[in-house]
């Protein structure tokens, strides 16, 4: 079983629906990150959080917010989907500290119409 | 805000040949880091450092904090390391990562 797992990992949907992508870990790492990636751009935060009760923006949090539920899970919702958010989306973990790398999710290929 | 550039943004390469895949940052950094996007899309951590050198079988990654520059060399190249590599950088006192835009390599058998 992976040690990071997004679901789903496709979604098609409409402009205007509320969509929720989850992510779950089995690593048991304090920090818990949501990324974009775009065609030509490099990966961008989207938020980050550093243990449950903590919830930080990222660089491109704008039309979206995150739930941490419990350690192990934090989740990423679109209010209401509109098409430039289609992208994929990544969820990654890490241990605190300079040197501990993140370890990443498959992904989630999402496409609004 | 740091700025990450890779280079070359593409690479096609013959089985066998010896890669050079290079990352250069704008502003001091605690640590790089050198991932790996497969084709289906996922990502996978290959290295973290942040002085010298580090070897993973064929893998090798090099940083030289003075010129800002790291390199990921692929020895004995094979078709199987077809995907794009990705370098990020941490600033220090921030554990959030800066990605350059990835290098996309294709070994040809």
């Amino acid at each position: 079983d992976a040690d990071v797992t997004q679901t789903p990992r496709n979604r098609i949907t409409k402009t205007g629906k509320r969509i929720m992508l989850e992510c779950s870990q089995t690593k048991g790492h304090d920090r818990m990150y949501w990324y974009r990636q775009d065609p030509g751009l490099g990966l961008r935060l989207i938020y980050y959080s550093f243990d449950v009760k903590d919830i930080n923006k990222g660089e491109i949090s704008d039309g979206y917010s995150v739930s941490r539920q419990a350690q192990a899970k934090f989740s990423l919702s679109l209010e209401s989907a509109i098409p430039n958010q289609t992208a994929l989306y990544f969820c990654a973990t890490s241990d605190p500290g300079q040197l501990q790398p993140q370890h990443f999710g498959d992904g989630t290929r999402l496409s609004i119409l | 805000k740091n700025e990450v550039e890779q280079s070359p943004q593409n690479l096609t390469a013959q089985e066998g040949e010896f890669i050079t895949i290079n990352c250069s940052y704008s502003v001091g950094i605690s640590a790089l880091h050198w991932l790996q996007q497969h084709p289906g899309g996922g990502i996978v951590s290959l290295f973290m450092l942040s002085s010298g050198k580090k070897k993973h079988g064929r893998l090798i990654a090099t940083i030289n904090i003075q010129e800002k520059h790291s390199s990921l060399h692929i020895t004995a190249s094979h078709p199987r390391d077809s995907a794009v590599y990705i370098c990020a950088v941490r600033d220090f006192g921030n554990e959030k990562l800066t990605f350059g835009t990835g290098t996309r390599l294709t070994i040809i058998p």
